[in-house]
């Protein structure tokens, strides 16, 4: 079985700094993807990157970046230059390939910006 | 593109009534999925299919039925409703390669009382 854990339910971070929320994972099957998405309060789900297991380096989509420590199983996503916009609730989701096509989910961190 | 689409987006249900959830994508994605998120959790997988015609099982499949008869549209069923459905259920699609990275739809916001 697939697990995410978020161990922060919510943080704070000053406009304009870097954030680092955590994400640790398990699972037996040497295959496997990690995503991370972001959900504001108006409720819908956005995707905003992905790392997968055998992928040599980090994963970066602009401001976001995933620093992927396999050896520790953290998938942990850095948000640099905070945005008031980055108010919102994210998501560390895990796909493992020869489990089917589910994303399991961790419990989420809400991430507030202060101005 | 209008990505993926959900109808209605809020619903108010009385116990044991029925309703379809309308799931519908434009993106030519072979796979499907229904999750729900209650409140301050992560989502949950109810169904998915892989294609037309072919459906399986999530985590969570208990009280919901769904059918794939396009590519296109993925709709899901209630057909007892119960206030342990209430919740919010997002819809979403992928293509089978790659990371099968997964798009969501708005969601639909169910009350059941």
């Amino acid at each position: 079985a697939q697990k995410i854990t978020q161990t922060q339910p919510g943080m704070f971070v000053q406009e304009k700094e870097a954030v680092t929320l955590d994400c640790t994972y398990d699972t037996s099957d040497p295959s496997y993807g990690l995503f991370w998405y972001k959900q504001p309060s108006s409720g819908e789900m956005i995707f905003l990157i992905y790392q997968g297991s055998y992928d040599q380096q980090n994963a970066t989509e602009g401001r976001y970046s995933l620093n992927f420590q396999k050896a520790r199983k953290s998938a942990n996503l850095v948000i640099s230059a905070s945005q008031l916009g980055d108010s919102a609730m994210y998501f560390c989701a895990m796909r493992a390939f020869n489990a089917g096509n589910m994303l399991t989910f961790g419990g989420g961190t809400r991430l507030m910006v202060k101005p | 593109n209008a990505g993926v689409t959900q109808t209605p987006k809020f619903r108010i249900l009385k116990i044991g009534q029925s309703m379809t959830l309308q799931c519908t994508q434009d993106m030519n994605h072979n796979y499907m999925y229904w999750y729900r998120q209650d409140p301050g959790m992560g989502l949950k997988l109810i169904y998915y299919s892989v294609g037309a015609g072919i459906t399986d099982k999530g985590e969570v499949p208990n009280g919901y039925n769904v059918s794939r008869s396009t590519t296109e549209d993925f709709p899901l069923r209630l057909e007892l409703a119960a206030p342990s459905q209430t919740s919010v259920y997002f819809c979403a699609s992928s293509y089978p390669s790659g990371g099968q990275t997964q798009y969501f739809g708005p969601g639909t916001r169910l009350l059941v009382l």
